[in-house]
C-alpha cells in the first residue's frame, strides 16, 4: 500500500537546521508531487511546500521561503525538508504527504509525522 | 492568503446522532471552469497524522464509511457525520486548494456526549 515513513524526533538549538526525509513506497514516486505541512502546539496545519518528485520543480510559502529547501532523491524515492535558522516557533510536527491527483490538489496519505522541538 | 473558518471549535454528540461540522472560506473556492469546488476535509485522531475523508467538497476518499459526507459551494461548506462513532472522535480539518497557497481550517474536535 502507499507510504510514507518519516525520519525520528529532532531536538535543535536555535540557530540551528534541522533536514527531516520521507521516504516512499507502494507507487511510482516521481508520478506525484511531495507537500510538506507543518502543526505547531495548538496551531493549525500550515502548508510549507511541495516538490515535483519527478523533475524536481519546488514552491515554497513566502513565510518560509528563506529558511525552507525541498530535494528529493529519486533513487532512493526519498523527499528531503531542511529548515534553516531554527527558532522556538519551529517546535512542531511536520508531516510529508503525497498529492494522489497529481495536480497540487489534495494530500493522501500523509507521513506519520516528525516532531522537531528548538530549544535551548 | 484564503483564510478558512470552522465553527464550531469543538462539539459533543451522542453516540448514533448527526454531528455537523461548518467551514467558511474567505473567497470563493468555486472553480468556475469546472464547476468543482477545491476544497478537502481529514480527519486526524489523537496522535495519527491527518486522513483524507472527502475532496472536491462532496466526494468520498477510498475506504470512507457514507456516514462521512460533504456539502456546500462557493464559501460555504458543511461536513457531516451520521450515526457518529465511539471511532468518530477526532479533529476535523477543512482545507482549501483553490490557491496556491493552501490553507487549512483551525480544526473542530468532535466527542461523544
Amino acid at each position: 500500500q502507499v507510504q510514507l515513513v518519516q525520519s525520528g524526533a529532532e531536538v535543535k538549538k536555535p540557530g540551528a537546521s534541522v533536514k527531516i526525509s520521507c521516504r516512499a513506497s507502494g507507487y511510482t514516486f516521481t508520478a506525484y508531487p511531495i507537500q510538506w505541512v507543518r502543526q505547531a502546539p495548538g496551531q493549525r496545519l500550515e502548508w510549507m511546500g511541495w516538490i515535483s518528485a519527478g523533475n524536481g520543480d519546488t514552491a515554497y510559502s513566502q513565510k518560509l521561503q528563506d529558511r525552507l529547501t525541498i530535494t528529493r532523491d529519486t533513487a532512493a524515492s526519498t523527499a528531503y525538508m531542511e529548515l534553516s535558522s531554527l527558532r522556538s516557533e519551529d517546535t512542531a510536527l511536520y508531516y510529508c504527504a503525497r498529492d494522489p491527483s497529481g495536480n497540487l490538489k489534495w494530500f493522501d496519505p500523509w507521513g506519520q509525522g516528525t516532531l522537531v522541538t528548538v530549544s535551548s | 492568503d484564503i483564510v478558512m473558518t470552522q465553527s464550531p471549535d469543538s462539539l459533543a454528540v451522542s453516540l448514533g446522532e448527526r454531528a455537523t461540522i461548518n467551514c467558511k472560506s474567505s473567497q470563493s473556492v468555486l472553480y468556475s471552469s469546472n464547476n468543482k469546488n477545491f476544497l478537502a476535509w481529514y480527519q486526524q485522531k489523537p496522535g495519527q497524522p491527518p486522513k483524507l475523508l472527502i475532496y472536491w467538497a462532496s466526494t468520498r476518499a477510498s475506504g470512507v464509511p457514507d456516514r462521512f459526507s460533504g456539502s456546500g459551494s462557493g464559501t460555504d461548506f458543511t461536513l457531516t457525520i451520521s450515526n457518529l462513532q465511539a471511532d468518530d472522535v477526532a479533529v476535523y480539518h477543512c482545507q482549501e486548494y483553490f490557491s496556491s497557497v493552501w490553507t487549512f481550517g483551525q480544526g473542530t474536535k468532535v466527542e461523544i456526549k
